[in-house]
């Protein structure tokens, strides 16, 4: 597609379920990345994937969080027992690689999630 | 590590007025710079970038920034301003060693511009 696309745009849950918020990046891109972003703050780096691995994973806050990327395009941010603490804005971006990603991002417009 | 600290979250400023936006980062390693805008309901959108070369850079819409390296800083900064540009500013730094391209955002800049 001609950008990021993220799925759903708005997801409300009840305390303790499961949810799955999904990234399609821009086609081609082989670097992939997902931010959160809390009410009034800058977005938190959560986790990298080159192709399908996750490269670097430091950013996942506990245990509950997991993403996979299985076939190195499509992307799934999963959270396990979801806590009201986890509502925020989930960013997704890629870049055509890992070099080309100091250049910048193109990012998607994000899932809010909300946690009742 | 690397940390960054927008001085301000929040601007108001009158729209043909100039406008500076501040930021001041803390890293131990070399880094790129990055300015993002995000208006309302929609993803971040890169205004404009420092890798290397010449400290002052220039991006989209007219904004500029000056990455000053003894100051650690990399102020974005309009001339004139538009009721458009009201929108979030985020700064970010990415180091050059480890070559992810992850980005540390600080806590972003309302910029709140009024007719």
């Amino acid at each position: 597609g001609a950008g990021v696309s993220q799925t759903p745009s708005n997801k409300v849950t009840e305390k303790g379920k499961y949810v799955e918020l999904r990234c399609d990046p821009i086609s081609g891109h082989t670097a992939l990345y997902w931010y959160r972003q809390s009410l009034g703050q800058g977005p938190e780096f959560l986790i990298y994937f080159q192709g399908t691995g996750a490269a670097d994973d430091s950013g996942l806050p506990n245990d509950r969080f997991f993403a996979v990327r299985p076939e190195g395009s499509v992307s799934t941010l999963k959270i396990q027992r979801t806590e009201r603490g986890d509502s925020a804005v989930y960013l997704c971006a890629s870049s055509l690689s890992p070099k080309r990603a100091r250049e910048g991002y193109t990012f998607g417009s994000g899932t809010r999630l909300t946690v009742v | 590590a690397q940390s960054v600290t927008q001085l301000d979250s929040q601007v108001p400023v009158f729209e043909e007025a100039p406008v500076e936006l501040r930021c001041n980062y803390s890293s131990s390693v070399s880094v790129y710079l990055f300015w993002y805008v995000q208006y309302p309901n929609q993803g971040l959108q890169l205004l404009l970038k420092y890798l290397s070369g010449s400290t002052l850079v220039k991006g989209i819409n007219g904004f500029e920034a000056e990455f000053n390296k003894s100051q650690t800083s990399f102020h974005l900064r309009k001339p004139s301003v538009h009721i458009s540009d009201t929108a979030e500013y985020f700064c970010a730094v990415s180091d050059i060693i480890s070559n992810t391209g992850k980005l540390i955002f600080g806590q972003g800049t309302t910029l709140q511009v009024k007719p």
